[in-house]
């Protein structure tokens, strides 16, 4: 059940705060992924990453920022700009090319108080 | 983009029955299909997957087809088992993007 940890598994914010969520892989893999998971609905993608320094944003970016400094490693920031930011967060990996299998963490729930 | 229909959002059935969920794709050039499972409180874990140069694949009571002309893939399950109650999420490989687009998920609740 390794390969991508993600951490913390519970999270509370106060209200106009910013807060990160880590996101690490030792699959080797050049591409992350953030997902939104809110009760009764699907994942929605936040940003990806194909590559060290180079991220684009999903659809549902508003409120959110990444970065990408090393290949094992993509933090999730939820800003105090996103109106709704309760919900459980999935950072996933996968290689790029033919073979696209993607891992997934087992999450962060974030809760705003 | 890549955009993925997935019905139904809820389906339940006896056990030992089958249960079929369908999804549909946009993009004619997506070339790989997986199917990913969730159990309650878990991470999402693939189950199955198919690639565009196929037109079916089987692993013991799981299946999963493939039209391109249609652009619509499924999962069969067979014989289904309490333990097969989850949420089950389909998705299309964007070749462009080089990223995954995921359906909105169908729970499969199944009775004893």
């Amino acid at each position: 059940d390794g390969g991508i940890t993600q951490s913390p598994k519970y999270l509370f914010r106060k209200e106009g705060q910013n807060v990160t969520l880590s996101c690490e892989q030792n699959l080797n893999h050049d591409a992350m992924y953030w997902y939104r998971q809110d009760p009764g609905q699907g994942l929605r993608l936040i940003y990806y990453s194909q590559i060290v320094n180079d991220f684009q944003k999903g659809d549902i970016a508003e409120g959110y920022s990444v970065s990408r400094e090393k290949k094992e490693s993509f933090p999730l920031t939820v800003t105090s700009a996103q109106k709704n930011p309760t919900a459980f967060y999935l950072c996933a990996s996968s290689m790029t090319g033919w073979n696209t299998e993607a891992f997934f963490g087992q999450g962060t729930r974030l809760t705003v108080v | 983009g890549e955009n993925v229909e997935q019905h139904p959002s809820t389906l339940s059935v006896q056990e030992g029955d089958s249960a079929v969920i369908k999804c549909t794709y946009s993009d004619s050039a997506s070339n790989y299909f997986p199917w990913y499972k969730q159990e309650l409180g878990k991470r999402p874990q693939l189950i199955i997957d198919i690639r565009s140069n196929v037109g079916e694949k089987k692993d013991q009571r799981i299946a999963v087809t493939l039209n391109k002309t249609a652009k619509h893939f499924s999962l069969h399950i067979t014989e289904t088992q309490p333990e097969d109650s989850a949420v089950y999420f389909c998705a299309a490989y964007y070749n462009a993007g080089n990223m995954l687009t995921f359906g909105g998920g169908t729970r499969l609740m199944v009775k004893p």
